[in-house]
């Protein structure tokens, strides 16, 4: 299909692990979030970008979350000596719209858990 | 400080009655109120969005009410059905004031019975 696709759709990670999840957006989408949802919560912003760039990083809960999109396409969501609390739902959506205006498109979301 | 608070947290209704969830915001920048319909296992997906220059904008069963006065917005979903069970979500951002990214409420779990 022609959606936003994330990779792995389950990650489970010992406490202590890097992590890397993928995101591929709608082709030709200019905007892309990245969003954590934890159990039974909504979407926390992560991250933003315009193309390559990224625009606001307000959202990332440590240094130990980076986050890039080299090529203004696809992205990874990088989590380093991931901790317990890291565990949820790693949302990525895409827009072809700047900023957060006009509709997102979300991805099914990468489920990470740390053991 | 959670920048949009949804309610109720969950809520139940009889097939053919009318689901209402409400929400309320505190930040004067922001200019566009989506909501969003999450089903299980899947990613949060538009169902309809409203600009503050109209009280009420409505998209088939669904009908978003905006007061601005109030700094309160709501969904209305009429003739509520089975398939509409799902985790619904309110939202707002900043467009006028430089995209302040999308901030979303906790979430309300609606459970359409028959």
């Amino acid at each position: 299909g022609a959606g936003v696709s994330q990779s792995p759709r389950y990650k489970v990670a010992k406490r202590g692990q890097d992590v890397a999840l993928r995101c591929d957006p709608i082709s030709g989408h200019v905007s892309l979030f990245w969003y954590q949802q934890a159990l039974g919560q909504g979407p926390e912003f992560l991250t933003y970008f315009q193309n390559e760039a990224q625009l606001d990083k307000s959202g990332l809960p440590s240094d130990r979350f980076f986050a890039e999109r080299p090529e203004g396409s696809v992205s990874t969501l990088k989590i380093q000596r991931t901790q317990q609390e890291d565990s949820a739902v790693y949302l990525c959506a895409s827009s072809p719209a700047r900023g957060g205006t006009g509709e997102l498109f979300f991805g099914e979301g990468s489920r990470l858990t740390v053991l | 400080q959670q920048q949009v608070k949804q309610s109720p947290q969950s809520l139940i209704v009889q097939k053919g009655g009318i689901s209402i969830i409400n929400c309320a915001y505190e930040n004067t920048a922001f200019d566009y109120f989506p909501w969003y319909q999450q089903f299980p296992g899947k990613g949060p997906a538009l169902l309809i969005a409203i600009r503050p220059d109209v009280s009420e904008k409505k998209e088939g069963r669904f009908t978003i009410s905006f007061n601005k006065s109030a700094k309160q917005f709501s969904l209305h979903i009429m003739d509520s059905q089975p398939g509409d069970s799902a985790t619904y979500f309110c939202a707002a951002c900043g467009v006028a004031s430089g995209n302040t990214p999308l901030v979303f409420g906790k979430g309300t779990r609606l459970s359409v019975i028959a």
